[in-house]
């Protein structure tokens, strides 16, 4: 089983509409952060979370909000989508973990979700 | 706000070629790590430099940091249609609050025809 998983991998909605992108991780690490993806843009930081009681802004947080239910789960709201939402949405998670020999620094990603807003 | 500015954005060669992958910023980064991303899945770390001067050798890839850790290259030897991705550089911002989190490049495409 994967250790990051993210639900729906797929989401076409329409402008005005609330939603809501999931990740789960069983890598036992303590920080989990959202990013999207635009062609020729690389990764952008949308929100990070650094336990379960700490969340903070990323460089893109407009529009957008994120809830950080248990260690183990995050997710991310669009309140009310626009077309310029639409991109790969990835959820990545970092710390010592369960097997520990990871740093804070290496991040591991989730498969992405595609979101469309028409 | 730290940047990562990566070159080349697009790469196209033919197998058996060497090519090179470069990562550049104006400010200092406390480690760089490299991922792969291929279509339809989330990027992969494939290594992590700390050291400036570091040299990390993985198979046909060479992964460098910068002496003043500002930069950092990928090689790559004898290109194989299976080294076909998107790849990342992410700087890892040195401490304080923002202490974890990383700094992407914009990725470069990299295609090797048989």
């Amino acid at each position: 089983d994967a250790d990051v998983t993210q639900t729906p991998r797929n989401r076409i909605t329409k402008t005005g509409k609330r939603i809501m992108l999931e990740c789960s991780q069983t890598k036992g690490h303590d920080r989990m952060y959202w990013y999207r993806q635009d062609p020729g843009l690389g990764l952008r930081l949308i929100y990070y979370s650094f336990d379960v009681k700490d969340i903070n802004k990323g460089e893109i947080s407009d529009g957008y909000s994120v809830s950080r239910q248990a260690q183990a789960k995050f997710s991310l709201s669009l309140e009310s989508a626009i077309p310029n939402q639409t991109a790969l949405y990835f959820c990545a998670t970092s710390g010592v973990g369960l097997a520990g020999g990871t740093s804070y620094n290496e991040q591991f990603f989730g498969p992405g979700t595609r979101l469309t807003v028409l | 706000t730290q940047l990562l500015e990566q070159s080349p954005q697009f790469l196209s060669i033919q197998e058996g070629e060497n090519l090179t992958v470069y990562c550049n910023s104006s400010s200092v980064f406390s480690s760089l790590q490299w991922y792969r991303q291929e279509p339809g899945e989330g990027p992969v770390l494939l290594v992590t430099v700390v050291t400036g001067g570091e040299v990390r050798k993985l198979k046909r890839l060479t992964f460098q940091f910068g002496d003043a850790r500002k930069d950092s290259s990928l090689h790559i030897t004898a290109a194989q249609p299976g080294d076909t991705g998107l790849y990342l550089c992410a700087g890892a911002q040195p401490g304080g609050t923002s202490y974890g989190k990383l700094t992407f490049g914009q990725g470069t495409i990299l295609t090797v025809h048989p």
